[in-house]
């Protein structure tokens, strides 16, 4: 079955690195996203990654992926207070269009 | 400017009516998708569309109708049946198969209160 799960909240320090992680089960997933949402706003899609990747970098973002752990992660370096935000994973399964998306993970970026 | 729009941003309704919420795109994307997004909580598919006059339902689609008579529009209507239709929702347009990863592209939502 389908289930992506995310931790509910990080801390970190301006400047610091920050980890945020995902888990799913399916192991048919082909591509794994990671939107970002800021209060009252849509999704903005940061990333993806092929599951036949192992990782991806776009300048201060950097995605790993685990294929035997089923696990996804999202590194973002020198962290900002504009990155405070929600941080949503997503799969998508094989012969499906729509996304399964976890939780999110509430990013809080102290001064 | 190449985007998706919702309207209204904000949408207040009473009780046992229906209302409609618009979805529009110009990305040329052939999928569309409406999610809903309670306090707290990630997406839920409600319904979604891979091409003009079909449309399947998603997870939660009970309460809900869509049509897809344009391309560029997949307008939802969240009729008095949905029981808890107070949510944050939110389309989404994903480009065709072949095309990149497959990704879904936002709208910024519509917050529909009923009271």
């Amino acid at each position: 079955g389908e289930d992506v799960e995310q931790s509910l909240f990080l801390s970190v320090r301006e400047g610091d690195s920050s980890v945020i992680n995902c888990t799913y089960t399916d192991s048919s997933s082909t591509y794994l996203y990671w939107y970002k949402q800021e209060p009252g706003a849509g999704l903005q899609l940061l990333t993806y990654i092929f599951s036949n990747m192992d990782m991806k970098q776009d300048q201060r973002l950097t995605v790993l992926l685990n294929k035997k752990d089923k696990h996804l992660s999202l590194r973002i370096a020198d962290t900002q207070t504009g990155d405070s935000a929600i941080y949503f994973c997503a799969e998508r399964l094989t012969g499906r269009r729509a996304l399964t998306f976890g939780s999110g993970t509430r990013l809080q970026v102290q001064p | 400017d190449g985007g998706i729009t919702q309207s209204p941003k904000y949408l207040f309704r009473k009780e046992g009516q229906n209302v409609t919420l618009s979805c529009e795109q110009n990305l040329n994307h052939d999928a569309m998708y409406w999610y809903r997004q309670d306090p707290g909580q990630g997406l839920r598919l409600i319904y979604y569309s891979q091409i003009v006059n079909d449309f399947q339902k998603g997870d939660i689609a009970e309460g809900y109708s869509v049509s897809r008579e344009k391309k560029e529009s997949f307008p939802l209507t969240v009729t008095s049946a949905q029981k808890n239709p107070t949510a944050f929702y939110l389309c989404a347009s994903s480009p065709r198969q072949g095309v990149s990863g497959y990704e879904q592209y936002f709208g910024p939502g519509t917050r529909l209160t009923v009271t």
